[in-house]
């Protein structure tokens, strides 16, 4: 167990809809990063927040969006949902924002957009 | 920009045989870079990681990779393969110098034959 939750772990949704990821960092950790695992794109990172500020943004679509709110958990909204959006959305969690501190894997919320 | 190139999408090999999974990367700030596992059903976890100092490093479960500057690798090892080491394997590299964002490979899958 990493210490960082992630629900729904399941979220079976149709075209055109709009959901929301949530994210609950490890304790203490301020930084939280979202990334999207798909079999024909693999592991990309979308977004990372460090204590409620966006720090580094990816390939992320218009069309998602994210915050990190006061007490530090994070969410994900993905709109105007699309097949090609489904996928395995991981949340991780740092205890700051720079590249030498450990990032540690929530299990993740498997979206299916049908 | 930086990027990670993972030699084989699937590796096999014989319990107690020799891992080897391979890793180049491409960085134009000095490379900090990461191995994860990602077991069946379950997050990513750090199995060990560069960033300065010693070129050869040691993780948990008996891996050790080699940091290879002049040949830009950093290739995963193990002696001696158990079953339970039976996953999916990615190499990541540090995206910048402010940010924790990480740059994946495609990912290997080892399988581990009795």
């Amino acid at each position: 167990d990493s210490g960082v939750t992630q629900t729904p772990k399941h979220l079976i949704t149709a075209t055109g809809q709009r959901v929301t990821l949530r994210c609950s960092p490890r304790s203490g950790d301020l930084s939280v990063y979202w990334y999207q695992q798909s079999l024909d794109q693999g592991l990309q990172f979308l977004i990372q927040y460090y204590n409620g500020e966006e720090r580094a943004k990816g390939n992320i679509l218009e069309r998602f969006s994210a915050q990190q709110f006061p007490d530090l958990h994070s969410e994900l909204n993905l709109s105007s949902l699309e097949l090609g959006d489904s996928a395995l959305y991981f949340c991780a969690s740092s205890a700051a924002g720079g590249p030498y501190n450990e990032q540690f894997f929530g299990p993740g919320t498997r979206l299916t957009v049908l | 920009a930086q990027s990670v190139t993972q030699l084989g999408s699937h590796v096999s090999v014989s319990e107690g045989a020799l891992v080897l999974l391979r890793c180049n990367y491409s960085s134009s700030v000095p490379p900090y870079l990461f191995w994860y596992v990602q077991y069946p059903n379950q997050g990513l976890q750090l199995l060990l990681k560069y960033t300065t100092g010693a070129t050869l490093v040691k993780g948990i479960n008996g891996f050790e990779a080699e940091f290879k500057k002049s040949e830009t690798s950093f290739h995963l090892t193990k002696p001696s393969a158990h079953m339970s080491d039976a996953a999916e394997y990615f190499c990541a590299v540090r995206s910048g110098s402010n940010t924790g964002k990480l740059i994946f490979g495609q990912g290997t899958t080892l399988q581990v034959k009795p």
